[in-house]
């Protein structure tokens, strides 16, 4: 079982749609990151979390520590938020290192 | 501020070849993170550099190998290419820790192995 996970693995969604991305993890964490990345490669950070609920424009994430659950939230999808989102966990016993989520491909139509 | 700039952008290498890849963070970051990312594998760590100190290592051969000098500018060498190191290889800078302060990733190296 991988130490972190997500689901769903691929989402298609039309424009204006709520859209939500899970991810669990089962090691102890220091924090928890959503990551954006574009084709191309390129990789930008979008949250970083320890507890509760953090919100930046149309992103909502949220983490429940106790259950070792993660969700982000996109409200009024649009088609500039096509990418891959990736969950990420900084641990807790080794705080230098990352462990990444296989990531979610997000496909938003017009 | 610039951000965290990789270079060269695209690399195109033989088997047995050696690579080195460069990392220059933001200004006042002292930690360089490496990351591998391929379609089978994802992302994955591959080290982590902190005032010129490895501090962490992920679970990659001998082959891979990294140093950092003290203007945290740090570089990447593969030796002894192989087919399957063809990859996207990130570096991101963080001030400290990247798993506990976030972190400011480049836009990567495709790495392409023949």
């Amino acid at each position: 079982k991988n130490e972190v996970e997500q689901s769903p693995q691929n989402l298609t969604a039309q424009e204006g749609e709520f859209i939500t991305i899970n991810c669990s993890y089962s090691v102890g964490i220091s924090a928890l990151h959503w990551l954006q990345q574009h084709p191309g490669g390129g990789i930008v950070s979008l949250f970083m979390l320890s507890s509760g609920k953090k919100k930046h424009g149309r992103l909502i994430a949220t983490i429940n520590i106790q259950e070792k659950h993660s969700s982000l939230h996109i409200t009024a999808s649009h088609p500039r938020d096509s990418a891959v989102y990736i969950c990420a966990v900084g641990s807790e016993t080794s705080y230098d290192k990352v462990i990444f989520g296989p990531g979610t491909s997000l496909s938003v139509i017009p | 501020k610039a951000g965290v700039t990789q270079t060269p952008r695209y690399l195109i290498k033989t088997r047995g070849q050696q690579v080195t890849l460069s990392c220059s963070p933001i200004s006042g970051h002292r930690s360089v993170s490496w990351y591998q990312q391929t379609p089978g594998q994802g992302l994955q760590f591959l080290f982590e550099y902190f005032s010129e100190t490895q501090r962490n290592k992920g679970n990659f051969p001998g082959r891979f190998s990294g140093r950092q000098f003290s203007n945290s500018r740090s570089e990447m060498n593969v030796s002894t290419l192989e087919l399957g190191d063809s990859a996207l290889y990130l570096c991101a800078s963080s001030p400290r820790d990247p798993g506990s302060y976030g972190y400011t990733f480049g836009s990567g190296t495709r790495l392409t192995v023949v």
